[in-house]
């Protein structure tokens, strides 16, 4: 099956300006998460999807970042404006129904540097 | 709330040495528990899972056995290779927090010949 993609891989802009992300998950995983990867620190939730619903964006930067699911598929996230400490890798998973016992599928990663 | 603990690293191995790598949880349900592995500029890739207290998950060679009563989730290998070298990742699920995972910060592993 056909992994999960994400775009672009890498992208560097200056401070202040905005970006955008986008993944297309697994055929059929109906929850899609965006966590952002700190360089030496592990994945940190920023939303989950649950088709095209939000389960849960508690730690989502609100005043800068949004993010979206149209029609239960595509998922983009959108940094706007950015700060130098959002520097990171951008790692979209998708999973059947929650990570629960299956686990995620992780796209490669948008590696984003803001100078 | 739920947190991982993993055994800091980097760690450095020769070829065909035994491996460990510690990981601890902390949750209040019952977690599922799992070990993700990256390599050089990929995306995590789910290396095992074990999803009750006993069970022990196995890929690769790689095993971790799921031990309630010490909250762990240790990572081993018999016998390293120089392609095992990447970052893993111990990680929970917690089944009642609508199944996102929380992850440890990660060991690097290089195993050299």
């Amino acid at each position: 099956e056909a992994g999960v993609a994400q775009s672009p891989r890498y992208k560097i802009i200056e401070k202040r300006q905005s970006v955008a992300f986008w993944c297309n998950p697994i055929s059929g995983h109906a929850t899609l998460y965006w966590y952002q990867q700190i360089l030496g620190q592990g994945p940190k939730l920023l939303i989950q999807f649950q088709n095209n619903g939000v389960v849960d964006d508690s730690q989502l930067p609100k005043d800068r970042f949004s993010a979206e699911r149209l029609k239960g598929v595509d998922s983009t996230l959108k940094i706007q404006p950015a700060k130098l400490e959002d520097s990171a890798v951008y790692l979209c998973a998708s999973s059947l129904e929650g990570a629960k016992g299956y686990g995620y599928t992780f796209g490669s990663g948008t590696r984003l540097t803001v100078v | 709330g739920d947190s991982v603990t993993q055994m800091e690293g980097p760690v450095t191995l020769s070829e065909e040495a035994f491996l460990t790598i510690n990981c601890t949880y902390t949750a209040t349900g019952y977690p599922s528990l799992f070990w993700y592995v990256q390599y050089p500029g990929e995306g995590l890739q789910l290396l095992l899972k074990a999803t009750k207290a006993d069970d022990k998950g196995s890929n690769k060679g790689f095993e971790a056995t799921y031990r309630k009563e010490t909250t762990s989730f240790h990572l081993e290998k018999g016998s390293v290779q120089v392609s095992d070298s990447a970052v893993y990742f111990c990680a929970l699920s917690d089944r009642g927090n609508a199944g996102k995972s929380t992850f440890g910060d990660g060991t690097t592993l290089t195993v050299k010949p």
